[in-house]
């Protein structure tokens, strides 16, 4: 069975700092993974995406990750955050083959202060 | 190009009753993901819908049940409610195929059970 765990329930973090997101995942096939944000009282929205080729990905909004196949890991990192990219983020594996089925992590709440 | 929308945006339902959620997919999309997120969690895969047919299904009970129609838009049903069925469900559309797995999110409708 495929999981996610995300290592940080919240990272508070101060204005033009840069930040990692840590998101380890567990499957015994290859696997597609993903980091989507969520605003309050909104949807998910895709930030970025890993299905095969160059291990660093980037994304929208200055965010990048890197698959790491020996450590299980899917780090996602910012080199300076903005009050505007406080939120939930949220890393997500599907199984390779399987279009449909996300397992997400539970969440990592981003506090960018002032 | 309208986005995935969901209806009705909130809903306040009593313990035994049922209710029913819509979702209309991204325009072009075939194929209809549902996730239950609870407060403070992520969300959870519930089942996908495909060509009017449960494709996918997560560990859910079967009072959790949907039904796609022929233009793409979906339904979720759930009957005999608890109150831990309170939550945040999320509505994804895909297509099935793409080749990419990127899931478009819609707003989501937050169920409250009291």
């Amino acid at each position: 069975a495929q999981s996610v765990t995300q290592l940080d329930s919240q990272v508070p973090v101060f204005e033009e700092a840069p930040v990692e997101l840590r998101c380890n995942y567990s499957s015994s096939v290859s696997v597609y993974l993903f980091w989507y944000v969520q605003y309050p009282n909104q949807g998910l929205q895709l930030l970025l995406k890993y299905l095969s080729g160059s291990t660093l990905v980037k994304g929208i909004n200055g965010f990048e990750a890197e698959f790491n196949k020996s450590q299980t890991s899917f780090h996602l990192r910012k080199p300076s955050v903005h009050i505007s990219d406080t939120a939930e983020y949220f890393c997500a594996v599907s199984g390779s083959g399987n279009t449909g089925k996300l397992i997400f992590g539970q969440g990592t709440t981003l506090q960018v202060k002032p | 190009d309208a986005g995935v929308t969901q209806s009705p945006t909130h809903l306040i339902k009593t313990r035994g009753q049922q209710v029913t959620l819509r979702c209309s997919p991204k325009s072009g999309h075939d194929t209809v993901s549902w996730y239950q997120q609870a407060l403070g969690q992520g969300p959870q895969f519930i089942f996908q819908y495909y060509e009017e047919e449960e494709r996918q299904r997560g560990n859910f009970p079967d009072r959790f049940s949907g039904h796609q129609f022929p233009n793409y838009s979906s339904e979720l049903n759930v009957n005999a409610l608890l109150l831990g069925d309170s939550a945040l469900y999320l509505c994804a559309s895909s297509l099935l195929g793409q080749g990419d797995y990127e899931q478009y999110f819609g707003p989501g409708t937050r169920l409250t059970v009291t």
